[in-house]
Order: C-alpha cells, then structure tokens, then sequence
C-alpha cells in the first residue's frame, strides 16, 4: 500500500521567495507521482507528474519537482512566489494512473 | 482540457434524508469515475471507482448501500448519500480519467453538511 505525507499544512512565503513544498511517499515500488492544485471553488488541477525518465519534472505555472528515489521525495519547488501561486496543494501517487493516494495537502499563503 | 462537471457544488441537508450528487465528463466520454471524499484537514479518500454498466467497486470500509453509484451513461455517474448522517458532512469529489495516458479531470468538489 502506498501513503503520501505532506509536511507542513500552511506554508506562507513572501511574493518573489522560493516556493519549496515536501512530499514523501511510501511505496513498494516506484509509483507515478504527481502535484495538484486547487484553487477556492475550483477542481483539482494537475500541476506535473513523474512516471519514468528525467527525474526533474517541469509542470505549468513555473513549477517544478525532482523525484529522488534514496530520499523516496518528490518536493515542489518554484523560484519566485506570485500572488496568483496561493493555493492548496495535493501530493500524489498511484501504481499507475487512476488509483491515486493523495496527501492532506498543503495551504500555501503569498504575503505581498 | 477536458472538463469534468459536478453539481451540487454545496448542500445542505437534514439528518435521515438524501442527497445526490452528479458528475459529468462534458467533452469526453468516460467509462470510468472515481469518487473520492475528504474530511477538514485530511486527504483525498477514494471511496470508490465508477464504472459504466456495471457495479462500482468500493473501497475497504465504504458502506455500498450507503453511498449509491450509479453510472449509466459515458458521461455522467452519480453518488447517493442515502440516509445521511451528520458524520457524512464532507467535502465530496469525482474525477474521469481521459485521453490515452488516462490523465485525471476533477470535478470542483460538493460540499455536503447534514444537519
């Protein structure tokens, strides 16, 4: 069985600082990992994912993640903070696409 | 993208009664829909997977006759909250896998508070 821990429930950053959000993942064997966003009101949208190849991952809005198999992490990472990144944030992983474990998410809060 | 609809957004119901809540795939067809639930301050919970034609499959320790699926069509599947229960107020949502990495469409999500 999979589990997918997020640390830290709220993360504030100031506009312009690195973004950095954790994920690890227990797994038997190296799962499909992804990153979602939820923007109030809206559904959860899919930020990148991680299933094989490169282990820096580059999704939209200037997001990116590196899956690091000897740390079992797959952190989120932005280089400048906008105010449009406040948002929660889901880690996730499955065996392949559909069945998907996903973390308690994380609340990132941009001060101007 | 695709886009997956879900409707109530939010509802409000009374102890004892029912609620249903609808997902539809609006430019995509979708054989199959998970319907996952999420309680304040934890995760995304799959309760069950969706499947056109068939029975949905549970997951452990979701009551089926509690929680009803019925997904007759390729675009819509609904949940039925029957007899709901003040421990039943959660954040409820679907999502339709679509295209051929079968990449996941959430709904936005049904707020449901049972008074």
């Amino acid at each position: 069985a999979q589990s997918v821990t997020q640390l830290g429930s709220h993360v504030s950053v100031s506009e312009g600082a690195l973004v950095l959000l954790r994920c690890n993942y227990s797994s038997s064997v190296p799962p499909y990992l992804f990153w979602y966003v939820q923007y109030p009101n809206q559904g959860l949208q899919l930020l990148l994912k991680y299933t094989t190849g490169a282990t820096l991952v580059k999704g939209i809005n200037g997001f990116e993640a590196e899956f690091k198999k000897s740390e079992t992490s797959f952190h989120l990472t932005k280089p400048s903070a906008h105010m449009s990144d406040a948002a929660e944030y889901f880690c996730a992983a499955s065996g392949g696409y559909q069945k998907v474990t996903f973390g308690t998410g994380t609340k990132l809060q941009v001060i101007p | 993208g695709a886009v997956v609809s879900q409707h109530p957004s939010w509802v409000i119901c009374k102890s004892g009664t029912s609620v249903k809540i609808e997902c539809r795939s609006l430019d995509f067809q979708a054989t199959t829909m998970f319907w996952y639930r999420q309680f304040p301050k934890q995760s995304l919970m799959l309760m069950a997977t969706s499947n056109e034609g068939s029975k949905a499959t549970y997951e452990q320790g979701v009551e089926k006759d509690k929680f009803l699926i019925n997904h007759a069509s390729l675009t819509l599947s609904t949940l039925t909250v029957t007899s709901a229960h003040p421990e039943d107020s959660s954040f409820y949502i679907c999502s339709a896998p679509q295209g051929v990495d079968e990449k996941l469409f959430f709904g936005s999500g049904t707020q449901l508070s049972v008074l």
